[in-house]
């Protein structure tokens, strides 16, 4: 079946330390997306790439980052110098080229002890 | 700049009940349209979409019509389930634009009681 993957679903962090996200896709699409959801809050996108080897900060990249050596991969880290990095954390992608609806993996959730 | 305004929730029916979720949006370009679902601590599920003024995006009973004179996509369904029951989403994104960027309501949670 072809989907996005994120692992873990539930992620546990000491204040002070960087922790990766992971994020695969078997759909063969060009452009991946990083959000943040907060409670009671829409989307807000922190990190896109539109193709391997580059990607562009979204509107909240302040303490994140990532990286796109392969296609199917798009990892964000959250370092320690995110202020509050508690959040549910969404992958998405889309074809790219034109074709602009995204679909979106399961979700992360990060809690900061 | 760009931006979606969903009517405040929480909304709560009765099973078989009408259902409007009001979405406004103010738009750069030429948006395309989107509703979204979101299921207890999961994540978003395409629930329907158009691409132009006066398209209609349906999907499992629900549907939202494209209005450009109003800058509106109105979610509808006649009548409601309990497995209806999720927090809505409404978005746009920019045709032409150059990063595909999707621009979200704060969505509305719909329960729904049997």
């Amino acid at each position: 079946d072809g989907g996005i993957t994120q692992s873990p679903k539930y992620l546990f962090r000491k204040e002070g330390q960087n922790v990766t996200l992971s994020c695969e896709q078997n759909l063969n699409h060009d452009a991946m997306y990083w959000y943040r959801q907060d409670p009671g809050q829409g989307l807000r996108l922190i990190y896109y790439s539109q193709i391997v080897n580059d990607f562009q900060k979204g509107d909240i990249a302040e303490g994140y980052s990532v990286s796109r050596e392969k296609k199917e991969s798009f990892p964000l880290t959250v370092t320690s110098a995110q202020k509050n990095p508690t959040a549910f954390y969404l992958c998405a992608s889309s074809m790219g080229d034109g074709h602009y609806t995204q679909y979106f993996g399961p979700g992360t959730r990060l809690t900061v002890l | 700049g760009n931006s979606v305004t969903q009517m405040e929730g929480p909304v709560t029916l009765s099973e078989e009940a009408f259902l409007t979720i009001n979405c406004t949006y103010t738009a750069t370009g030429y948006p395309s349209l989107f509703w979204y679902v979101q299921y207890p601590g999961e994540g978003l599920q395409l629930l329907l979409k158009a691409t132009k003024a006066d398209d209609k995006g349906s999907n499992k009973g629900f549907e939202a019509t494209y209005r450009k004179e109003t800058t509106s996509f109105h979610l509808e369904k006649g009548s409601v389930q309990v497995s209806d029951s999720a927090v809505y989403f409404c978005a746009l994104t920019i045709r032409g634009g150059s990063n595909y960027k999707l621009t979200f309501g704060k969505g509305t949670l719909l329960t729904v009681n049997p």
